[in-house]
C-alpha cells in the first residue's frame, strides 16, 4: 500500500512569492490534515480536510489556505511569503473515524525555503 | 488551552541502557496520548496512542508508556536502547473533539551510544 506522497519535497521561493504544495494520502483516507514544522516553533496544526471541507483550522494568517479534491488529494497555498513561513510542511493522512482521533500517517514532508 | 511538555530536549544513552523519555500534559480531562518518531529526512511515524482503554500502552518497537491521571504524565519507556532508536520523539495531545489537530511537545532528540 503506498504510502502519503508529498511533493515537492524541496523548494525555494522569495518573498512576496506563493507557492502550492500537493498531497496525496493513502488509498481510501478521506481526511487529510496540514501541520508546519520549524526549529521555533515545533510541530503545529494548519488545517484537516475532510471529504473536501475543511473540518479543522489552526491559528495561522489567511495566507494559507488548503484544498481537498474529490479524489481526496490535497493541495496548500501559502500566499505573499515571508522568511518565516520557510518550514518543513508535513502533511497526514488518517480514515478519520467521526468523534475518535484516528492513526495519523505522515508523508517525508515539503520543506520550504523563503528567501 | 491545552499544553505538553517534554522534560530533555536531548536524552544520550548508551546501547541496551533504559530510554526514558518524559512527557506531561495539561488538561482536566484525559484525552488520547500519542508518542511518535522522526527520523532524520523522514516524517512521523505512530508509536502508540492512549484511548483510555489501558493505562500501560504498548507500540511498536519495543517501546511502551504509562498513562497517569494524577501526574498528567505520559512517558516513554524502552528497556535497551539499540542505536536505531537514534531520532527525534515528540509526544501529543489530542481531545475527542479535535479531530486530527494535534497539539505536539517540543520533541525530544535521542542519542545512542556504542
Amino acid at each position: 500500500k503506498a504510502g502519503v506522497t508529498q511533493t515537492p519535497r524541496y523548494l525555494i521561493k522569495t518573498r512576496g512569492q506563493q507557492v502550492t504544495l500537493s498531497c496525496s494520502p493513502i488509498s481510501g483516507h478521506r481526511s487529510v490534515s496540514w501541520y508546519q514544522q520549524t526549529p521555533g516553533q515545533g510541530l503545529q496544526f494548519l488545517f484537516e480536510y475532510f471529504s473536501e471541507t475543511q473540518r479543522n483550522k489552526g491559528n495561522f494568517p489567511g495566507r494559507f489556505s488548503g484544498r481537498q479534491f474529490s479524489n481526496s488529494r490535497s493541495e496548500m497555498n501559502v500566499s505573499t511569503l515571508e522568511l518565516g513561513d520557510s518550514a518543513l510542511y508535513l502533511c497526514a493522512s488518517s480514515l478519520r473515524t467521526s468523534g475518535g482521533t484516528g492513526e495519523l500517517f505522515f508523508g517525508e514532508g515539503s520543506r520550504l525555503t523563503v528567501l | 488551552a491545552q499544553s505538553v511538555t517534554q522534560l530533555g530536549s536531548h536524552v544520550s544513552v548508551s546501547e541496551g541502557a533504559l530510554v526514558l523519555l518524559r512527557c506531561n500534559y495539561s488538561s482536566s480531562v484525559p484525552p488520547y496520548l500519542f508518542w511518535y518518531v522522526q527520523y532524520p529526512n523522514q516524517g512521523l511515524q505512530l508509536l502508540l496512542k492512549y484511548t483510555s482503554a489501558a493505562t500501560l500502552v504498548k507500540g511498536i518497537n519495543g517501546f511502551e508508556a504509562e498513562f497517569k491521571k494524577s501526574e498528567t504524565s505520559f512517558h516513554l519507556t524502552k528497556p535497551s536502547a539499540h542505536m536505531s532508536d537514534a531520532a527525534e520523539y515528540f509526544c501529543a495531545v489530542s481531545e475527542a473533539q479535535a479531530g486530527t489537530a494535534l497539539i505536539f511537545g517540543k520533541g525530544t532528540t535521542l542519542s545512542v551510544s556504542s
